[in-house]
């Protein structure tokens, strides 16, 4: 298996621009998570799906971030508008059940808004 | 409020040597601990995980530590190797809806030959 694929690796932006960040989490994984890290906050849950159904969406920051699952093999993760605090690494994650199972962590995505 | 606390933030070790990490938490109710290594540009990798049960486990190199009764954790890195110069992040589960896991701010440690 390839692992958790996110797309793209790096993203530079500028502010007020739409950003979208994709996830293909490990086949026959039922649990998705995305997932922000800097280096003042360390790693900080955002959202996270059980069978394609957001059921944690605490740590979303505000209404300008979205995240969706249309099927078990895609998310996204959307900033829109998007604003120089946003700058980060995103974070997915998979696991075949939320909790108890270990989580698999993709590359990333480094985050750049101008 | 669940928090997960992680000492040092850093440290700077010589090839070979051993070192500890520690890890407080106030999580409850607890359900379990992982560690995670996080090399610079990648995402974290689960080192070990321990339910309240379990109060060392290995991974190589690697010894994790749990007393759940003082809720202190603690890896330990023996005969340490270059390639172990990463960050490495507590992880606490919350026996609770959706095990919502709480992070640890990190030790970033730096070996040097």
């Amino acid at each position: 298996d390839a692992g958790v694929i996110q797309s793209p690796r790096h993203e530079v932006t500028e502010m007020g621009q739409e950003v979208t960040l994709r996830c293909k989490p490990i086949s026959g994984h039922n649990s998705l998570f995305w997932y922000r890290q800097t280096m003042m906050r360390g790693l900080e849950l955002l959202i996270y799906f059980n069978n394609n159904v957001p059921i944690d969406d605490s740590g979303m920051p505000e209404d300008r971030f979205s995240a969706k699952m249309p099927n078990a093999s895609f998310s996204t993760l959307k900033i829109q508008p998007s604003e120089p605090r946003d700058s980060a690494v995103y974070f997915c994650a998979s696991t075949r059940l939320a909790g108890a199972d270990e989580q698999f962590f993709g590359p990333g995505t480094r985050l750049t808004v101008l | 409020k669940n928090q997960v606390e992680q000492s040092p933030q850093s440290l700077i070790i010589l090839e070979g040597k051993n070192c500890t990490l520690q890890c407080n938490y106030t999580v409850s109710p607890f359900s379990n601990l992982r560690w995670y290594k996080q090399d610079t540009g990648r995402g974290p990798v689960s080192l070990t995980i321990m339910t309240f049960s379990e109060n060392t486990k290995s991974n190589g190199r690697y010894t994790a530590t749990l007393d759940a009764d003082t809720k202190q954790s603690s890896l330990h890195i023996t005969a340490s190797q270059l390639s172990d110069s990463a960050s490495y992040i507590c992880v606490v589960s919350a026996r609770a809806a959706g095990n919502k896991l709480t992070f640890g701010g990190g030790t970033r440690v730096l070996v040097k030959p």
